[in-house]
């Protein structure tokens, strides 16, 4: 079964506070990590890569823990235009459904950033 | 820079009707993605390409169907709307697959009522 699972939250926090937002993966053969920004009622927009060593741009900082299929995003110093819909990306692998191209999307977390 | 272009942006079907969303992007990508997004729900994969003449089922093709012609385009037809398929539409498209952005459209709202 195809699955990545996020926390939905709302996570409401105030500006300047640091958040932190997870993700699990079912399919260990995943080859490729990724966060999205969803703003209400728009596309989504790449934020960033994940990468194993982990990255980090800016405020923002992804890891990755293949052992455990596991996901992170860090936000630091909290804006309010952070306010939007995280979305966890998984690439499923050729061999795993067929489909090297497959993106797996989680449902999102929502974040509020409150002045 | 246009990038992914959908048209149109919203439409009301009665159930039974049938019509086609338009996907194009300029960004010269081989593969092109046809999703699904309903309320409180992840993206769906409904169709993929990896390149024109090359189509293929995602998770959810019932009741849709694609083709593509040319690197640009991807139409996804719905042939008897239903009102499961009530739900907003994002094409998207990227250089490659593994690893690679996916640039989205701005998304069609259908409503089938």
């Amino acid at each position: 079964r195809k699955e990545v699972e996020q926390d939905p939250g709302p996570f409401n926090v105030p500006e300047g506070a640091t958040v932190a937002f997870n993700c699990t993966y079912s399919n260990s053969a995943s080859q490729s990590f990724f966060w999205y920004r969803q703003d209400c009622r728009k596309e989504p927009k790449l934020l960033m890569s994940v990468y194993s060593s982990g990255n980090e741009d800016g405020r923002f900082t992804a890891q990755l823990n293949r052992a455990s299929q596991y996901i992170s995003l860090l936000i630091r110093d909290s804006k309010l235009s952070d306010s939007a819909t995280y979305l966890c990306v998984v690439n499923w692998g050729m061999n795993y459904g067929g489909s090297q191209g497959n993106l797996i999307f989680g449902k999102g977390t929502k974040l509020s950033v409150k002045p | 820079n246009a990038g992914v272009t959908q048209t149109p942006k919203f439409r009301i079907l009665k159930i039974g009707q049938s019509m086609t969303l338009q996907c194009a992007q300029d960004m010269n990508h081989n593969y092109m993605y046809w999703y699904r997004q309903d309320p409180g729900m992840g993206l769906k994969l409904i169709y993929y390409s990896v390149g024109a003449g090359i189509t293929d089922k995602g998770e959810v093709p019932n009741g849709y169907n694609v083709s593509r012609s040319t690197t640009e385009d991807f139409p996804l037809r719905l042939e008897l709307a239903a009102p499961s398929q009530t739900s907003v539409y994002f094409c998207a498209s990227s250089y490659a697959s593994l690893g690679t952005e996916a640039f989205f459209g701005q998304g069609t709202r259908l409503t089938v009522v």
